[in-house]
């Protein structure tokens, strides 16, 4: 069965630091890969996704992802944080071969980003 | 809509009752997803459906759970004979149904069985 890791359950950075949170996932196949944002109160949101081509994934927001096929990862990074960046960042991984796109998620990690 | 509704925000019900959670996807969206996401852990696939039918239900913790949607759009989450373990967050999440699209996720429903 597949499943998905995020190694850190809490970070706390202070502003202006760089971010690196960890996604690992195992399943052999093809996958679909994406990095939801759910910030206090708030829905669920895309953060970026990766179908196919390039391995390094822009998202919003100056977050980006890249995809390392032979390590099973997909490592979120933004360059420099901001106290606006706090919330919960969820990975989350669909099998290629799965035509329902019906997602499995990591227990996600929660960012405080200090000002 | 502009984006995926679900009703009630909040639910708080007995042990032993019946609820319905309602989900009221993005507008034209053909895939309906229900998930369940529990105190510090990520969202739980329960099932989903393609159209009015459910194309995959493998998610569903046991019979006393249920979920329809009739005409293809509004769909609707049934728990018969409700339990604390229950209680969570219920998140409904639609997508357009063409390749490579990504879900978009509801507010979710906070549901606690006392």
């Amino acid at each position: 069965a597949q499943s998905v890791s995020q190694h850190n359950h809490h970070v706390i950075l202070s502003e202006a630091a760089s971010l690196e949170l960890g996604c690992n996932y195992s399943y052999g196949g093809t996958v679909n890969l994406f990095w939801y944002v759910q910030y206090p109160g708030q829905h669920l949101q895309l953060l970026l996704k990766y179908f196919s081509g390039d391995p390094l994934v822009k998202g919003i927001k100056g977050f980006e992802a890249e995809f390392i096929k032979s390590k099973f990862s997909f490592n979120l990074r933004k360059p420099s944080v901001q106290w606006s960046d706090t919330a919960e960042y969820f990975c989350a991984v669909n099998a290629g071969e799965d035509s329902s796109y019906k997602l499995i998620f990591g227990s996600g990690t929660r960012l405080l980003v200090r000002p | 809509g502009a984006g995926v509704s679900q009703t009630p925000s909040n639910k708080v019900t007995e042990k032993g009752k019946y609820v319905e959670l309602r989900c009221d996807p993005i507008s034209g969206h053909t895939a309906l997803y229900w998930y369940r996401q529990s105190l510090g852990q990520g969202p739980e696939f329960l099932i989903y459906f393609q159209g009015t039918g459910a194309a995959d239900d493998s998610g569903l913790p046991n019979d006393r759970f249920f979920a329809v949607r009739p005409e293809g759009s509004v769909s609707t989450l049934k728990i018969q004979r409700t339990e604390r373990g229950d209680s969570a967050v219920y998140l409904c999440a639609s997508r357009d149904g063409a390749p490579n699209t990504e879900a978009f996720f509801g507010q979710g429903t906070r549901l606690t069985v006392v």
